[in-house]
């Protein structure tokens, strides 16, 4: 079974601050996905990256896949309080389901 | 496009009993997977149907099935309800293009209270 890894499991900052969130995992990752969840909604896609090294940007998000494709960050720069939210990776291994990390869930305070 | 619809949003059970939660793709795709999500436990698989047929399964005991109907909506039941069953239940919907990366997208949930 591949476990993906999140850290740090819950993150309290000020606005304006940067912060970093991680995933990693023990095997190979085909694709990599990041997604954000709202309360009372379900996640909602922000990023796909397939390539080892690969860099995507979100407007103030960027998306780093590693080089060996075992893991993955996100960094946000300036947050804003919407932002708040949980943070999830999902990685693919083949053509197999969608694996979830296990989350960070992020606050953004005023 | 409409997005991934779920029914009921909220449900309230009592130990024992049995429940069906019910979701309706976006249209067009044609896999629907289930996930149970909780607090300790986290995202967790429960099944994918593609084309009315078990693609994939999680490791769930055999109280929670499932299964796809020709227009590709699909339904969750769980038999014996248990305490630990209390989660949001997620639907998300995909096209599963073969060489493509899947993408999902998920449904609002069906918030599950079992007393």
């Amino acid at each position: 079974t591949q476990l993906l890894e999140q850290s740090p499991q819950f993150l309290s900052i000020q606005e304006g601050e940067n912060l970093t969130v991680y995933c990693n995992s023990s095997s190979v990752f085909s694709s990599l996905q990041w997604y954000r969840q709202e309360p009372g909604e379900g996640p909602v896609l922000l990023v796909t990256v397939v390539t080892g090294g690969e860099v995507k940007k979100l407007k103030r998000l960027t998306f780093q896949f590693g080089d060996a494709r075992k893991d993955s960050s996100l960094h946000i720069t300036a947050a804003q309080p919407g932002d708040t939210g949980l943070y999830l990776c999902a990685g693919s291994f083949g053509n197999e389901k969608l694996t979830f990390g296990t989350g960070t869930r992020l606050t953004i305070i005023p | 496009k409409a997005g991934v619809t779920q029914t009921p949003r909220y449900l309230i059970k009592t130990r024992g009993q049995q429940v069906t939660l019910s979701c309706s793709p976006i249209s067009g795709h044609r896999s629907v997977s289930w996930y149970q999500q909780t607090p300790g436990q986290g995202l967790q698989f429960l099944f994918e149907y593609f084309s009315e047929t078990q693609r994939n399964k999680g490791n769930f005991p055999g109280r929670f099935s499932g299964r796809q109907f020709s227009n590709s909506r699909s339904e969750m039941n769980v038999s014996t309800l248990e305490l630990g069953d209390s989660a949001l239940y997620l639907c998300a919907s995909s096209q599963r293009l073969a060489g493509t990366t899947d993408t999902q997208y998920f449904g609002p949930g069906t918030r599950l209270t079992v007393l």
